[in-house]
């Protein structure tokens, strides 16, 4: 069973638009969520991450936007550049624990 | 700082053969931890050590797979056999402290079982 779902797949976005990432979780014991970027041929690494004491977090051009009650979260890119193509994982986690729960990815394209 | 390591990065091996995957992580981090990708679905993990003891076994997926950390350094994924639904990206990550903040992860063992 999926512990954490995320759409879309694949995503276009013209350079200079916004693009938004989607992730929903079941299990209301997780309480870090970050947001990892991948380029090809490269290991994961750590864009954002927020914790549900706050419905918002912004750095840079990426905000992430968490809905408690609804158990959702997403990535919001603004201004998005051919240089933010990447695959975006979504993920969650327990206080304390090791381990990550991560989504299907999503292959970002930028198109200039 | 040297990144986590992992080699190769590349491995193709028929069916039934035995792959052994190997990660340096970063020097000083006593967390290291196995994940792996299956072509388009989530990254799943597999284990995690801290220094030389496994802390969380519970991602791997059957008594095929054997992960060692000699001496609390560098860690080995075995295979083996290795079978069809074995192939995919496995990636390592290491962390100074325990949880999951401070992850580094390589960039990853890509194989393919034929």
């Amino acid at each position: 069973q999926q512990q954490v779902k995320q759409s879309p797949q694949s995503l276009i976005v013209q350079k200079g638009g916004i693009s938004i990432i989607n992730c929903a979780y079941e299990n209301t014991a997780f309480d870090y969520f970050p947001w990892y970027q991948q380029f090809p041929g490269k290991g994961p690494a750590l864009l954002i991450a927020i914790r549900p004491d706050v419905s918002e977090k912004k750095e840079g051009r990426f905000t992430i936007s968490f809905n408690k009650s609804a158990k959702q979260f997403s990535l919001h890119i603004m201004d998005s550049q051919p240089g933010d193509s990447a695959t975006y994982f979504c993920a969650a986690s327990i206080g304390g624990a090791n381990n990550l729960f991560f989504g299907t990815g999503t292959r970002l394209t930028v198109i200039p | 700082e040297a990144g986590v390591t992992q080699f190769p990065s590349h491995s193709v091996i028929e069916k039934g053969q035995t792959v052994t995957l190997r990660c340096d992580p970063i020097s000083g981090h006593d967390n290291l931890y196995w994940y792996r990708r299956v072509m388009g679905k989530e990254i799943k993990f597999l284990l995690h050590f801290v220094k030389e003891s496994k802390q969380d076994e519970s991602g791997m997926p059957n008594n095929r797979f054997l992960a060692e950390r000699t001496g609390g350094t560098y860690s080995t994924l075995k295979v083996q056999p290795a079978e069809l639904e074995d192939s995919g990206v496995y990636f390592c990550a290491s962390s100074q402290d325990l949880g999951s903040y401070g992850y580094t992860f390589g960039s990853g063992t890509r194989l393919t079982v034929v």
